[in-house]
């Protein structure tokens, strides 16, 4: 069956730290991937996406960066998070045919 | 690009009425129309999709609607039920590997 794993489920850092959030599929190959960011009550922020394997495609500019070094594997990354980095981060996938994204559970970042 | 209008943005209903959620999309080329479920501190769960060639499509308790000439679909929930509490997310897609693009949500309250 095809699966999504993202960890850690929370996670509190400093400001000034850096961060790797990872996400694996299991049970399909060369899907799409997918970072959202939700802030608190809000919506979902489309930060990164990819459809191969060193192909990241960026929707919003920040303090993040995204690499993709094999075709399951999808990781967020930051050298210096800042407060406002806070947030859900959602890894999500897809490999097209018409069927909507599949969510991971998400991390719940806190900067402080 | 595609644009995704959701409203209302919170919603409260009394147990076993009903709840209906609209969203309105910019590109007429969008062809298929997803509905999510996200309960508090979870990942978004696809609960209902619906697809440019279908005007209506039923699952239990939870229908969608489409409107093509006047772009708009809405998700329809009855009898709902306190657990039918969450926030959801409507979202359209185009084409290819371009993403999908989400509404802002609606919080809906069922008031036991």
């Amino acid at each position: 069956s095809q699966t999504i794993h993202q960890w850690p489920a929370t996670l509190v850092q400093p400001v000034g730290s850096p961060l790797s959030l990872e996400c694996t599929v299991e049970g399909t190959s060369n899907p799409n991937l997918y970072w959202y960011r939700q802030a608190a009550g809000r919506g979902l922020q489309l930060l990164f996406y990819s459809v191969g394997i060193g192909q990241i495609s960026s929707e919003v500019p920040q303090n993040l960066s995204a690499s993709r070094p094999q075709d399951r594997q999808f990781i967020l990354s930051s050298k210096k998070l800042l407060l406002s980095d806070s947030g859900f981060y959602l890894c999500a996938w897809w490999t097209g045919g018409g069927y909507g994204y599949t969510f991971g559970s998400g991390t719940r970042l806190t900067v402080v | 690009g595609e644009n995704v209008e959701q409203h209302p943005s919170t919603l409260s209903v009394q147990e076993g009425d009903s709840a209906v959620i609209k969203c309105t999309y910019s590109d007429s080329a969008s062809n298929y129309f997803p509905w999510y479920k996200q309960e508090l501190g979870k990942g978004p769960q696809l609960i209902i999709d619906i697809r440019s060639n279908v005007g209506e499509k039923k699952d239990q308790r939870i229908a969608v609607t489409l409107n093509k000439t006047a772009k708009h679909f809405s998700l329809h929930i009855t009898e709902t039920q306190p657990e039918d509490s969450a926030v959801y997310f409507c979202a359209a897609f185009t084409s290819g590997n371009t993403p999908l693009v989400f509404g802002k949500g609606t919080r809906l309250s069922v008031i036991a």
